[in-house]
């Protein structure tokens, strides 16, 4: 079976770094997704990564090891506004995104 | 922001009526996603369409049916509503169907089958 694996809930404190572990198993593997999810809200998109490495974006970084089957979303100069819930998406051989159940992030004054 | 509309956003219905959900969006993408949302689950895909009348299943489509009559319009029907259906449903649009294209998703519909 397809399985996407994901910390349930982390906790961080305001203006610090935290890091995101994904962990997938999938048929086939055509790219690895993040989204940022506020409560209440959709889905927003984060960053795009199917070759190994970091891709960074401002404050947020993302990290793909395709022979690992692993991922993480490095989140820094963390800020209130950062609380939300961050999903893993693996897009698999027929091109359907599996997705993760998520990870809520408290953030801490 | 993408122009993605869902209509109703709130519903309350009773087991075994019929309902239908709504999804509108002004940017001309080909492919168009239905997902439902709930707690300790990752999103899961309900059904998708890839062009006016091209529908296909995805994982969780049982009581479901898909029509696209129009490219900017994809409508959900829940042919007999029941309580395991209550949810969050999220549409969602893209310009393709593979990385790096992203989806972009709808404010979402919560549905409650009473």
């Amino acid at each position: 079976g397809q399985n996407i694996d994901q910390p349930t809930e982390m906790t961080a404190t305001e203006g610090a770094i935290v890091q995101i572990n994904c962990t997938y198993q999938t048929s086939g593997f055509n790219g690895l997704f993040w989204y940022q999810q506020h409560a209440g809200e959709a889905p927003t998109f984060l960053s795009y990564n199917v070759l190994d490495g970091l891709e960074e974006k401002g404050r947020f970084s993302s990290f793909l090891s395709r022979s690992k089957g692993y991922s993480y979303l490095l989140l820094k100069e963390l800020q209130m506004k950062d609380s939300a819930s961050y999903l893993c998406a693996v897009m698999d051989s027929n091109y359907q995104l599996i997705w993760g159940a998520g990870t809520k992030l408290i953030i801490k004054p | 922001d993408a122009g993605i509309t869902q209509s109703p956003r709130h519903k309350v219905t009773e087991t075994g009526t019929p309902v239908t959900l709504r999804c509108h969006q002004t940017e001309n993408h080909r492919y168009m996603y239905w997902y439902r949302q709930d707690p300790g689950h990752g999103l899961r895909l309900i059904h998708y369409s890839y062009g006016v009348k091209d529908t296909d299943k995805g994982e969780v489509s049982d009581g479901y049916s898909v029509s696209r009559s129009k490219t900017e319009d994809f409508l959900l029907t829940l042919e007999s509503a029941t309580s395991s259906q209550t949810s969050v449903y999220f549409c969602a649009i893209s310009e393709g169907s593979g990385g790096p294209y992203e989806q972009y998703f709808g404010p979402g519909t919560r549905l409650t089958v009473t």
